[in-house]
């Protein structure tokens, strides 16, 4: 069965200092991987995927297979990026049916 | 702007009540999801529909039912609720396969506690 591992359950950084917030996945096939964010008093909503290969809010994420990763990184956090993150996967063939992590809350200080 | 309601913010209910959460999207989306989201455990998922009248178990659906009339609507039914099943209870949906499946649009949450 495929698994989503956040190992960091709390981060906390200065503004402007980088930040990465670690994934790691178990799945034998080709995952689809995306981080969903919940900023504070908020819903959930996706900040990016990595078909799309973009960079959303100054983060990126690269999925590396080899490694069965897909870490989220900022170069220079702000303190609006407070927040809690969570990696999610998706098989690719479920009907949106997404495996997610343990969720990072991130917390940007001044 | 609101696109996916869930119907309750929080509630209350005391041990063996059968609890109703309701869900309800103006998307015509055709996926729906039912998740409970606690701390450490990050979101589980319960239940999902991928079309009305459909259902399918996600990784923890013991202990709970959907019921999916409408396309819009999307119900998770505690029979018996227990004190296990306090949490936070998110519903989502998203369009059909094969493009937008994984992009799920979120309610805000129904926070139950069982007492």
């Amino acid at each position: 069965a495929q698994r989503v591992t956040q190992p960091e359950k709390l981060l906390s950084v200065f503004k402007g200092a980088p930040v990465e917030l670690k994934c790691n996945y178990s799945y034998s096939g080709s995952p689809e991987l995306f981080w969903y964010v919940q900023y504070s008093r908020q819903r959930l909503q996706l900040l990016l995927r990595h078909i799309s290969r973009e960079s959303i809010k100054g983060f990126t994420a690269d999925l590396n297979k080899g490694e069965t990763s897909f870490h989220l990184k900022k170069p220079f956090a702000q303190e609006e990026d407070s927040a809690m993150y969570y990696c999610a996967l998706s098989e690719g063939t479920s009907y949106g049916k997404l495996t997610f992590g343990q969720g990072t809350i991130l917390t940007v200080h001044p | 702007d609101v696109k996916v309601t869930q119907s309750s913010r929080y509630l209350v209910k005391r041990t063996g009540e059968k609890v109703f959460l309701e869900c309800v999207q103006d998307m015509d989306h055709e996926n729906m999801f039912w998740y409970r989201q606690d701390p450490g455990l990050g979101l589980r998922l319960i239940y999902f529909s991928y079309d009305v009248k459909m259902k399918e178990k996600g990784d923890i659906p013991e202990g709970y039912s959907v019921s999916r009339e409408k396309k819009e609507r999307f119900s998770l039914i505690l029979e018996s609720a227990s004190t296990n099943q306090t949490s936070m209870y998110l519903c989502a949906s998203s369009r059909g396969r094969p493009s937008g499946a994984n992009v799920l649009t979120f309610g805000a949450g129904s926070r139950l506690t069982v007492l």
